[in-house]
């Protein structure tokens, strides 16, 4: 186990709602990203935060937002969602720095947009 | 654009084969590339990670190479065991420590015993 956790692990929404999907980092780390992952598809990178600062954004339109809170934790919000919306999230945590580039995934939470 | 390729969806190979998969990329400059393992249902797990300034990489029975004139990295497994069935990702990171991740679509292997 990597010591990340996720939760919930899922979740059925309906078109148009709002979802909080929420991430425990590991011990140690101070940078999460998120992912999102399509069935039969790569992940994709939507954000990372670092020390509470949103630090690159991927393909992914301003109702995907992010927090991360002081003890590293982080939060995935996304607005008026869609149905294409559904997919696996995934949180991983890392340390900042060269050569520290392996991230540590959670199990991930699955979302189903109805 | 930017494209990160794997050679194939899914390939089956008889156990204790060598099992080789490639990763192909255009229009990025990765300071590093990672190999990850995921299996249904579950997040990518870490294999192995190599810098832009080195050839070859091993652990125990995985190996891997990146060569960026050609844009390519392969992935092998010796003596391959039916534990080793799994979806294979490749991932590039264009910056230096900021793991900012971007993967390829995955490799699915699968090992006959």
């Amino acid at each position: 186990e990597t010591g990340v956790t996720q939760s919930p692990t899922h979740l059925i929404k309906t078109r148009g709602q709002q979802v909080t999907l929420r991430c425990s980092s590991q011990s140690g780390h101070n940078t999460v990203s998120w992912y999102q992952q399509a069935l039969g598809q790569g992940p994709q990178f939507i954000f990372q935060y670092y020390r509470e600062e949103e630090n690159g954004r991927g393909n992914f339109p301003p109702r995907f937002s992010g927090l991360q809170f002081p003890n590293y934790s982080s939060e995935l919000n996304v607005n008026a969602l869609e149905l294409d919306d559904s997919a696996l999230y995934l949180c991983a945590s890392s340390s900042r720095g060269p050569g520290l580039g392996e991230a540590f995934f959670g199990q991930g939470t699955r979302l189903t947009v109805v | 654009s930017q494209k990160i390729e794997q050679n194939s969806e899914a390939l089956n190979i008889q156990e204790g084969k060598t099992a080789t998969l490639t990763c192909n990329y255009t229009n990025y400059s990765p300071a590093y590339l990672q190999w990850y393992r995921q299996d249904p249902g579950r997040g990518p797990v870490f294999l192995l990670l190599i810098r832009e300034n080195e050839k070859e990489k091993r652990k125990e029975r995985l190996k891997v190479t990146f060569d960026t004139t050609l844009k390519q990295s392969l992935f092998h497994i010796t003596a391959s065991q039916p534990a080793d069935s799994a979806t294979y990702l490749c991932a590039l990171d264009p910056q230096t420590g900021a793991n900012n991740l971007f993967f390829g679509t995955g490799t699915r292997l699968t090992v006959i015993p």
